[in-house]
């Protein structure tokens, strides 16, 4: 089956600075790759997918790139904010169930 | 929006009872639903899969005679956590899908189960 890695999994920046999360799958037979949110008791938000007919997508001051070559894709986050601080989970999927990653904890100091 | 509506949010029970957990979609027929355990600052760990009308893919590890899972109509699946122990403690979150192939997870708000 899938596995997903992710890291890091504590990620400390202050405000204004970028954050990036990294993750790998090993399917190579996977083509869809969401990113979820999730703060503290609550359920995980959809924040962005790609799938894998494309290396790049951008929403605001989230984006999210692809390499299928090398089965990495990662999360990038601009001009973090204190609200940003949430655990972040990448997935991995197919037709199939998908896989999460272990999730980052994002701490975004004011 | 699609969402699913989970509840409770919370139950308190004690050791030897049954807990039931309800899931619904809204605005959307979720033809598969996913249940997921959660532990503190853990990631989310898939317990079974549903499809609607059909018998429960439980994955290695989970007792399908403890988690009994229901998904009798495209919008409503439920699950049971019977004879609950203190280490059943968790949150539990469902999440709906359709079937459109590649479609985003709908998360419910999960329930936070604390077995005394």
């Amino acid at each position: 089956g899938e596995n997903v890695e992710q890291h890091p999994s504590t990620l400390s920046v202050q405000e204004g600075d970028s954050a990036v999360i990294k993750c790998t799958y090993s399917d190579s037979a996977s083509n869809y790759f969401p990113w979820y949110k999730q703060e503290l008791g609550k359920r995980p938000q959809l924040i962005i997918d790609i799938r894998s007919n494309v290396g790049e997508k951008k929403d605001q001051r989230i984006a999210v790139t692809l390499n299928k070559t090398a089965k990495h894709f990662s999360l990038h986050i601009t001009e973090t904010q204190p609200e940003d601080s949430a655990v972040y989970f990448c997935a991995a999927g197919g037709s199939y169930i998908p896989t999460f990653g272990r999730g980052t904890s994002l701490i975004v100091h004011p | 929006g699609a969402v699913v509506s989970q509840h409770p949010s919370w139950v308190i029970c004690k050791s030897g009872t049954s807990v039931k957990i309800e899931c619904r979609s809204l605005d959307f027929q979720a033809t598969t639903m996913f249940w997921y355990r959660q532990f503190p600052k853990q990631s989310l760990m898939l317990m079974a899969t549903s499809n609607e009308g059909s018998k429960a893919t439980y994955e290695q590890g989970v007792e399908k005679d403890k988690f009994l899972i229901n998904h009798a109509s495209l919008t409503l699946s439920t699950l049971t956590v019977t004879s609950a122990h203190p280490e059943d403690s968790s949150f539990y979150i469902c999440s709906g899908q359709d079937d459109q192939l590649n479609s985003p997870l709908h998360f419910g708000n999960g329930t936070r189960l604390t077995v005394t």
